[in-house]
């Protein structure tokens, strides 16, 4: 059975880096695309990056372009969101999302509980 | 960048009736690339329909999407309390940019 687990959230002054990780469980993992996407408190959806199922194309948001890098271990089937210079309006939620397949364009099919940033000094 | 536009914002519909989700692109997007999610309060969104139409694993028949082009609708077709939720609508794949519509809340009377 599919499981996505985050970790590394926590609170973080404004300025500063946080890296998130997703362990995945339960499929092959170097076989899919994967996602990070945000939920700020009490508001609705926003997507950060997709990286492929290789780690060869990475795609972002303009509002994390240039602060936020995604990236992958497939041996260690783990998903990592690096994040520098954080701003109070990154506080959200995260969760890692896997894409229904290797292609990048496609739904996401299964998602983690997600990981709280606060960004707050 | 295409923008996605949910209405209404709130439904509120009593158990068994029929409740229609509109999701509209500031774009034409590809049928292919248009999916639809739940989130219930306190939980991670979850797959109900990608390619406009076609339902995802474990998801009950009740729910269907329709729609081409720029307009899109998720239907409900008897709601049930179960169903109380927000749902979201997502293009994928236009540039590899992945857009989300703001949502619309469906409660029951």
């Amino acid at each position: 059975q599919v499981h996505l687990v985050e970790s590394g959230g926590g609170v973080v002054q404004p300025g500063r880096s946080l890296r998130l990780s997703c362990a995945a469980s339960g499929f092959t993992f170097r076989s899919y695309a994967m996602h990070w996407v945000r939920q700020a408190p009490g508001k609705g959806l926003e997507w950060v990056a997709v990286i492929s199922y290789d780690g060869s194309s990475t795609y972002y948001a303009d509002s994390v372009k240039g602060r936020f890098t995604i990236s992958r271990d497939n041996s260690k089937n783990t998903l990592f969101l690096q994040m520098n210079s954080l701003r109070p309006e990154d506080t959200a939620v995260f969760y890692c999302a896997r894409a229904a397949g290797l292609d990048i364009a496609a739904a996401s099919d299964y998602w983690g509980q997600g990981t709280l940033v606060t960004v707050s000094s | 960048e295409i923008v996605l536009t949910q209405s209404p914002g709130t439904l509120s519909l009593s158990p068994g009736e029929r409740a229609t989700l509109s999701c509209r692109a500031s774009q034409s997007v590809s049928s292919s690339y248009l999916a639809w999610y739940q989130q219930k309060p306190g939980q991670a969104p979850r797959l109900l329909i990608y390619g406009a139409s076609s339902r995802a694993t474990g998801i009950p028949d009740r729910f269907s999407g329709s729609g081409s082009g720029t307009d899109f609708t998720l239907t409900i077709s008897r709601l049930e309390p179960e169903d109380v939720a927000v749902y979201y609508c997502q293009q994928y794949g236009n540039s590899l940019i992945f857009t989300f519509g703001p949502g619309t809340k469906v409660d029951i009377k």
